[in-house]
């Protein structure tokens, strides 16, 4: 059974940092293409980061582009999400997906849990 | 950027209704186009990809079509479970330009 299983949330300051984790189970970790989606209260669902199999090509939404890097650990098993200089608008459940491709189309089909970020004072 | 518009964005239906949404691009997408369905509280699960496949496991009353800027979702007979809100999603050939509509709450009537 694949399991992907955030952690590493809660709450922090603006301008502070966080970094979450996301262990995967139940696949190769290795083979596939890894990506963080994030979700604000009440809100819907908003790319953020994609992370190739090597970590050969990394890829962030324009959002956070410069606050926050992907990483992964394949020896691990492990998706990593560093997120700094967070601001109030960061504020979102943050899922760690699987992503999958077909026919040239891009989709997620494993999601874990997610994990709550609150950024206030 | 491509943007994803759903319509409507809430929609009332009763236990064995058909119903059917739709996701319109601002540029033509071919068929990368995916759908999910999200309960509240829980994350997102897939529906549907590129356009019509049926991902494993999901019961054969959801299906989609489309191709080019007009896409839709149908529930050929409604289930209790199937209230939920439902998303599409692009990947126009790049896992870098992946964006999501705003959504369609299916509400209970």
């Amino acid at each position: 059974e694949v399991q992907l299983v955030e952690s590493g949330g809660g709450l922090v300051q603006p301008g502070g940092s966080l970094r979450l984790s996301c262990p995967a189970s139940g696949f190769t970790f290795s083979d596939y293409n890894m990506n963080w989606v994030r979700q604000a209260p009440g809100k819907g669902l908003e790319w953020v980061s994609y992370i190739s199999t090597s970590s050969a090509t990394i890829h962030y939404a324009d959002s956070v582009k410069g606050r926050f890097a992907i990483s992964r650990d394949n020896a691990k098993n492990s998706l990593y999400l560093q997120m700094n200089s967070l601001r109030a608008e960061d504020t979102a459940v943050y899922y760690c997906a699987r992503l999958r491709s077909f026919g040239g189309s891009y989709f997620f089909d494993y999601w874990g849990q997610g994990i709550l970020v609150a950024v206030s004072s | 950027d491509i943007q994803m518009t759903q319509s409507p964005s809430s929609l009332s239906a009763s236990v064995g209704d058909r119903v059917t949404m739709t996701c319109r691009a601002s540029q033509s997408i071919s068929t990368f186009l995916n759908w999910y369905q999200q309960k509240t509280g829980k994350a997102p699960k897939l529906l549907i990809y590129a356009a019509s496949s049926l991902q494993s496991g999901v019961p054969s009353r959801f299906s989609g079509s489309g191709s080019g800027t007009d896409f839709t979702l149908t529930i050929s007979s409604l289930q209790p479970e199937d209230f939920a809100t439902y998303y599409c999603q692009q990947s126009y050939s790049t896992p870098q330009a992946i964006t999501f509509g705003q959504g369609t709450r299916l509400e209970i009537k």
